[in-house]
């Protein structure tokens, strides 16, 4: 079964700090995976998207790093702000089919205190 | 500036009634989709269109229907709401894949 799970569920940090956030997948075959930010009451918002070949990618302070092998991903954000605080979505995307089937995590719910 | 819409942000409506949420995109996209989301759960797909006069339903069962009659808008309706269909309902289009800023519908 295709699925995306992501860890931790929810995560406090200090303004300033670093931190991880980690999403296993089973989907098969793999397209791509992404990840989205989501703020309170928005839309998702897309941060970055990786294939197959590509093992890190950047936005900013936002950095992106995939396993195809281990079929893990990771978001580390740098230097935390408060503007950071809200819902972290990993999503990936098979090649199975025309429509290019969306797996969707259920979100790592980041929360920056100052 | 291309963006995806959808009206209204929020709705409160009395069991029974008739709704129609609406999704609008300017950036010349084929693919539309609707998507409902509960507070700590994974997006599911409700309905998807390739095109105009194109509609397919999604993996969760839904009592809505939608339309496909021009490019740029994919309106959704139910034909009477009812407390189990409160939830929020995202717009998005693609590629690649862009949302709105979701309807968050409740049913009293």
């Amino acid at each position: 079964k295709n699925q995306v799970e992501q860890s931790p569920q929810s995560l406090i940090i200090l303004e300033g700090k670093n931190c991880t956030l980690q999403c296993n997948y089973t989907v098969s075959p793999f397209s791509n995976l992404r990840w989205y930010k989501q703020d309170t009451g928005r839309g998702p918002v897309s941060l970055t998207i990786m294939t197959f070949s590509e093992n890190t990618k950047s936005n900013g302070r936002y950095t992106a790093t995939l396993d195809a092998d281990t079929k893990q991903s990771s978001l580390h954000i740098t230097a935390s702000q408060l503007s950071d605080s809200a819902s972290y979505i990993c999503v990936v995307s098979d090649r199975g089919s025309t429509l290019g089937r969306l797996y969707f995590g259920r979100g790592t719910q980041l929360t920056v205190w100052p | 500036e291309a963006d995806i819409y959808q009206t209204p942000r929020y709705l409160v409506i009395g069991t029974g009634k008739k709704i129609t949420l609406e999704c609008s995109q300017t950036m010349g996209h084929d693919k539309m989709y609707w998507y409902q989301q509960d507070p700590g759960m994974e997006l599911h797909l409700i309905h998807y269109s390739y095109g105009v006069n194109s509609t397919e339903k999604g993996d969760l069962s839904s009592e809505s229907t939608v339309s496909r009659i021009r490019t740029e808008h994919f309106p959704l309706t139910l034909e009477s709401a009812r407390p189990s269909h409160t939830s929020q309902y995202l717009c998005a289009s693609s590629p690649p894949l862009h949302f709105g800023n979701g309807t968050r519908l409740t049913v009293t």
